[in-house]
């Protein structure tokens, strides 16, 4: 069982449509847990961070935990074009909370106009 | 505030070199991860270092080493490198005592080449 496990993709949904990543992870200690974009041929832009359990919005993004089910997921709402790119879950797995990214495998997006 | 650099962002190897790479945190950051990144196994952790130690550790073999300096730049260094060593290395750095909110900013990444 991998650390991290998300749904590969792709996944596409129409302009202004909302598209739903989901994300899960293993190890029930994990505190830390990081929505990251990627666009093809760039580095890792961070888009979210959450660490309680419930919503966390900002703008058109929505992260939501559940450590219960060890579940993570990032809605966006309206989205646009400009969205299609990787999205990656992360979850800080660092001893004394120093920075250990683990990844999962990404999902990429399509937003089709 | 200036973010995240690496350098060289393009390097072409042989099998058997030694390569370095380089990279400086943004500024008032202290804490430096290295990934990898494949398209075959996603975004791997290779190291952290903080205030000059290694402070975790992925699973990389002995090949894969780093440091840091006293101004919190770091370099890692891969030695005899394999065709397999082919990839993007990324560079992260973040803020130090914030605990769980302890957040990573990406560099643009070193593309190595190895032939």
């Amino acid at each position: 069982q991998k650390e991290v496990e998300q749904n590969s993709g792709p996944l596409s949904v129409p302009e202004g449509a909302i598209a739903s990543l989901n994300c899960t992870y293993s190890d029930r200690v994990s505190q830390s847990f990081f929505w990251y974009r990627q666009y093809s041929g760039k580095s890792p832009e961070l888009i979210m961070s959450i660490y309680s359990n419930g919503d966390k919005e900002d703008g058109r993004f929505t992260a939501q935990l559940n450590k219960a089910s060890q579940y993570v997921s990032l809605l966006i709402r309206d989205s646009q074009p400009s969205d299609s790119a990787t999205y990656l879950c992360a979850v800080n797995k660092g001893d004394n909370q120093g920075g250990k990214l683990i990844f999962g495998q990404g999902t990429e997006l399509s937003v089709k106009p | 505030k200036a973010g995240v650099t690496q350098t060289p962002r393009y390097l072409i190897k042989t099998r058997g070199q030694q390569v370095t790479l380089s990279c400086s945190p943004i500024s008032g950051h202290r804490s430096v991860s290295w990934y990898q990144q494949t398209p075959g196994q996603g975004l791997q952790f290779l190291f952290e270092y903080f205030s000059e130690t290694q402070r975790n550790k992925g699973n990389f073999p002995g090949r894969f080493s780093g440091r840091q300096f006293s101004n919190s730049r770091s370099e890692m260094n891969v030695s005899t490198l394999e065709l397999g060593d082919s990839a993007l290395y990324l560079c992260a750095s973040s803020a130090p005592w914030t605990g769980v909110k302890e957040t990573q900013y990406f560099g643009p990444g070193t593309r190595l080449l190895v032939l």
